[in-house]
């Protein structure tokens, strides 16, 4: 079974810095996707980027990046330029590339951050 | 641009009723999922399913019942509701994990409380 930890319960940035969510994973597979998704305080889950394991090249999506390191199994997304409305629980999730039934998502439980003005 | 549509968003129930939380998808996903997500936590797979007819337990199924009779729909049961049941509840689907195109669409959740 996979896992996944994130070990920070909670941050607090103030706008327009730079920060950094943790996320590592523990898996005995090599092929998985591994995602970040976004919980604003209405709860929706937005997808904010994904990443797959047989890609070297981390992924970006505007002011959003991802720093993957597959031999140390971590998993971290950095936020640039933060703004009031990142504000948002952010959670790490992994699933298994394996075309079967349980390849759900695994979640950790979660980063609250803080955006302050 | 309907995507997982879930009712209803939100009910209290006392406890021993049953309800059915729906849910429905418009993508054409072969596959879906329940979810619950309890206070501070991430969310836990309730059940799953690979195609109409199909489904599974997940992490955390009982308590919950399942069906899936079209592509589309994929509604959740709670029968004897109980306290520990109160959470958020999201329903969600994608293709397989091998197809392209891959990410799991989430609905907006169902809240429900049990008293």
């Amino acid at each position: 079974a996979q896992t996944v930890t994130q070990s920070q319960p909670e941050m607090s940035v103030q706008e327009a810095e730079t920060v950094t969510l943790s996320c590592t994973y523990d898996t005995s597979e090599s092929n998985y996707y591994l995602f970040w998704y976004k919980q604003p305080p209405s709860r929706q889950m937005i997808l904010v980027i994904r990443q797959e394991a047989y890609k070297q090249q981390n992924a970006t999506e505007n002011r959003f990046s991802v720093n993957f390191q597959k031999a140390a199994k971590s998993f971290s997304l950095k936020i640039s330029d933060s703004q009031l409305g990142d504000t948002a629980m952010y959670f790490c999730a992994f699933r298994l590339y394996s075309g079967g039934g349980a390849d759900g998502l695994t979640f950790g439980k979660g980063t609250h951050l803080i955006i302050q003005p | 641009n309907a995507g997982v549509t879930q009712t209803p968003k939100f009910r209290i129930l006392k406890i021993g009723q049953s309800m059915t939380l729906q849910c429905t998808q418009d993508m054409n996903h072969n596959y879906m999922y329940w979810y619950r997500q309890d206070p501070g936590m991430g969310l836990k797979l309730i059940y799953y399913s690979v195609g109409a007819g199909i489904t599974d337990k997940g992490e955390v199924p009982n308590g919950y019942n399942v069906s899936r009779s079209t592509t589309e729909d994929f509604p959740l049961r709670l029968e004897l509701a109980a306290p520990s049941q109160t959470s958020v509840y999201f329903c969600a689907s994608s293709y397989s994990s091998r197809a392209p195109g891959n990410t799991i669409y989430f609905g907006e959740g169902s809240w429900l409380t049990v008293v």
